[in-house]
């Protein structure tokens, strides 16, 4: 199984909603991220888990919060978002680090209100 | 710490004509390459990757790009494209322990 899933495909949620977005690879992968990209730019780091340790991008606002139950799961908590946080967002893996390819999952669109 | 650019946001060519998308890197070590391409509305996919070895790297769907360390430079060809190549394709930069890179990006789109 070489995927990344994401679900839920497409969200839409009022500035007020708290949501999770959720990410899941069965590649035995020790590395996880979370990107956001916006409309023709490319994805933008927001956080990595490595060996289930969180790095965070230092310019990520604290209404998003990234949760590693283990080390195929990897979800991203939001709360009180703007409409600036609509994007898409993708997940990744990869086996060790950013030195070896990282495999993206589909995104979940989202849309704040 | 490392950096990439791509040199042209956009590329129009004819169907069944070759491409070259252009990008360069800056790093003060040494560097792994990668190129992704995304349709629209889905993730990115890993066209090929320069991780060591042979300079000139083939990957999937006919594309080939070759690693010039004088140059520092990275360039993605294909010999003959098709409408399905139409996407965007994003080259991207990492070193040992740090984070991946990624150029602007390129749009590229084949014509009938």
């Amino acid at each position: 199984d070489t995927e990344v899933t994401q679900t839920p495909k497409h969200l839409v949620m009022g500035m007020t909603n708290k949501k999770s977005l959720k990410c899941e690879q069965h590649m035995g992968h020790r590395a996880m991220y979370w990107y956001k990209q916006k409309a023709k730019k490319p994805p933008e780091l927001m956080f990595v888990y490595s060996y289930e340790k969180l790095s965070i991008n230092e310019s990520v606002p604290s209404r998003f919060s990234p949760e590693c139950p283990n080390s195929s799961l990897l979800n991203l908590h939001l709360h009180a978002l703007q409409p600036e946080d609509s994007a898409l967002y993708l997940c990744a893996s990869s086996s060790q680090g950013s030195i070896y390819e990282q495999f993206f999952g589909p995104g979940t669109r989202l849309t704040v209100l | 710490a490392q950096s990439v650019t791509q040199l042209d946001s956009q590329v129009p060519v004819f169907e069944e004509a070759p491409v070259e998308l252009r990008c360069n890197y800056s790093s003060s070590v040494s560097v792994y390459l990668f190129w992704y391409v995304q349709y629209p509305n889905q993730g990115l996919q890993l066209l090929l990757k320069y991780l060591s070895g042979s300079t000139l790297v083939k990957g999937i769907n006919g594309f080939e790009a070759e690693f010039n360390k004088s140059q520092t430079s990275f360039h993605l060809r294909k010999p003959s494209v098709h409408i399905s190549d139409t996407a965007e394709y994003f080259c991207a930069v990492t070193e040992v322990d740090n984070d991946m890179r990624f150029g602007a990006g390129t749009r590229l789109t084949v014509k009938p």
